[in-house]
């Protein structure tokens, strides 16, 4: 079945501008989580969505938001950019019933923000 | 708070040598044990997993990782290295079903030398 599927995989943006980063979940897989990846900061979650309620929060300021629709599919939105925005934002999705936490992950939204 | 350190943030072995990345992991209870690598420009691959029973087990690509609880550590292993192994390489810890933040460690990246 199809993997993880995050759109786009590449954007550039401006300081103040806000952006939206789509994820597709393997079908059939509720949870969808989020992570930024930084060199410096290396992985870093941001937060967790489970049938269309967020499950779990990183420690990340409001600018970073998301939601999750009734399909599963989620959306992350990072209002008000900073050049420490740029990153690699990773998707996951991993199936309720695999009860342990496994995570499958996309290729990623690679974030520039100038 | 769970934690997990990979105490080696380069390795540069031979090609056909054996490889050990080294992870060490802090958590109250039984943890789930995972292994990730990571091609450039590439999202996360699941190379193995562990929840319980046998301390050791087997992952893909000839990868193997062995869970001592006593010293708190999941290294990684491979009998012979192949050049399409060079990434990066990332521990995680993840722990109660329902939580299904998995925490990572800064990641190993390994080199590959003809």
């Amino acid at each position: 079945k199809a993997g993880v599927t995050q759109t786009p995989r590449y954007l550039i943006k401006t300081r103040g501008q806000q952006v939206t980063l789509s994820c597709s979940p393997i079908s059939g897989h509720r949870s969808v989580s989020w992570y930024q990846q930084t060199p410096g900061q290396g992985l870093q979650f941001l937060f967790e969505y489970f049938s269309e309620t967020q499950r779990n929060k990183g420690n990340f300021p409001g600018r970073f938001s998301g939601r999750q629709f009734s399909n599963s599919r989620s959306e992350m939105n990072v209002s008000t950019l900073e050049l420490g925005d740029s990153a690699l934002y990773l998707c996951a999705s991993s199936s309720d019933s695999s009860k342990t936490g496994e995570l499958f992950f996309g290729e990623g939204s690679r974030l520039t923000v100038l | 708070a769970q934690s997990v350190t990979q105490p080696d943030i380069h390795i540069t072995v031979s090609e056909g040598a054996s490889l050990e990345l080294r992870c060490n992991y802090s958590y109250g209870a039984t943890p789930y044990l995972f292994w990730y690598v990571q091609s450039p420009g590439q999202g996360l691959q699941l190379l193995l997993k562990y929840f319980s029973g046998d301390t050791l087990v087997q992952g893909i690509k000839g990868f193997e990782a062995e869970f001592k609880r006593s010293q708190s550590s999941f290294n990684l292993r491979k009998p012979s290295v192949h050049w399409s192994d060079a990434a990066e390489y990332f521990c995680a810890v993840g722990g109660d079903f329902g939580n299904e933040k998995l925490t990572f460690g800064t990641g190993t990246r390994l080199t590959i030398i003809p």
